[in-house]
């Protein structure tokens, strides 16, 4: 059973669109988070739920919009795509919001022409 | 403010050979640290963690020990596989309005040969 599932795993679309990226873990844990990765690789947080309240939220482009209908899912929703966005999305799950191991989604590649 | 640095990569190594990829941090307080390992293609899978001064973590015949004196914590194997040819990232967490974050290296990519 996967732990910590996005779908889709690749998404390519035109600039302006709006498209959503979908996060589910099976772990029963309590905290969730969404990263981006860039072209060299580097990781940075963007957001995280708590029991589903907003937590973190880093210096993110108001067109992204995190969504956690219950504590297993994170959703990331994008407005008015623009070619800097393209990148790996991951999703990741902790116990909870202490100095736990995270555990990562597969991660979902968009790629924005 | 704080944050990670890893050296610059690829590394390339043949088999059966010695691995030192170094990770030096800077933070307030004593944040945990952590070894993250992505292979191709895959989401990054937790290798190794420590959580106080002079603890040694370790996985999969890889350590790292948690140096508050130098600030470091360097990840070592003795002896690698081609199996291991992945991208590793060294990350601290660090309190953020309550709450923990993890902060990541640029990440270090290895490459090993048979």
């Amino acid at each position: 059973d996967t732990a910590v599932s996005q779908t889709p795993k690749y998404l390519v679309t035109q600039m302006g669109n709006d498209k959503s990226i979908k996060c589910e873990q099976n772990l029963g844990h309590d905290t969730m988070y969404w990263y981006k990765q860039d072209s060299k690789k580097f990781l940075k947080i963007m957001f995280s739920y708590n029991n589903k309240e907003l937590i973190i939220n880093e210096t993110v482009p108001n067109r992204f919009s995190p969504k956690s209908p219950d504590k297993a899912h994170l959703n990331l929703h994008i407005n008015s795509l623009e070619l800097g966005d393209s990148a790996v999305y991951f999703c990741a799950s902790s116990q909870d919001t202490g100095p736990d191991t995270q555990y990562f989604g597969p991660g979902t590649r968009l790629t924005v022409l | 403010g704080n944050s990670v640095t890893q050296m610059e990569g690829p590394v390339t190594l043949s088999e059966e050979a010695f691995l030192t990829i170094n990770c030096t941090y800077t933070a307030t307080g004593y944040p945990s640290l952590f070894w993250y390992v992505q292979y191709p293609g895959e989401g990054l899978q937790l290798l190794l963690k420590a959580t106080k001064a002079d603890d040694k973590g370790s996985n999969k015949g890889f350590e790292a020990t948690y140096r508050k004196e130098t600030t470091s914590f360097h990840l070592e194997k003795g002896s690698v596989q081609v199996s291991d040819s992945a991208v590793y990232f060294c990350a601290l967490t660090r309190l953020s309005g309550g709450y923990n974050k993890l902060i990541f290296g640029a990440g270090t990519r290895l490459a090993v040969h048979p």
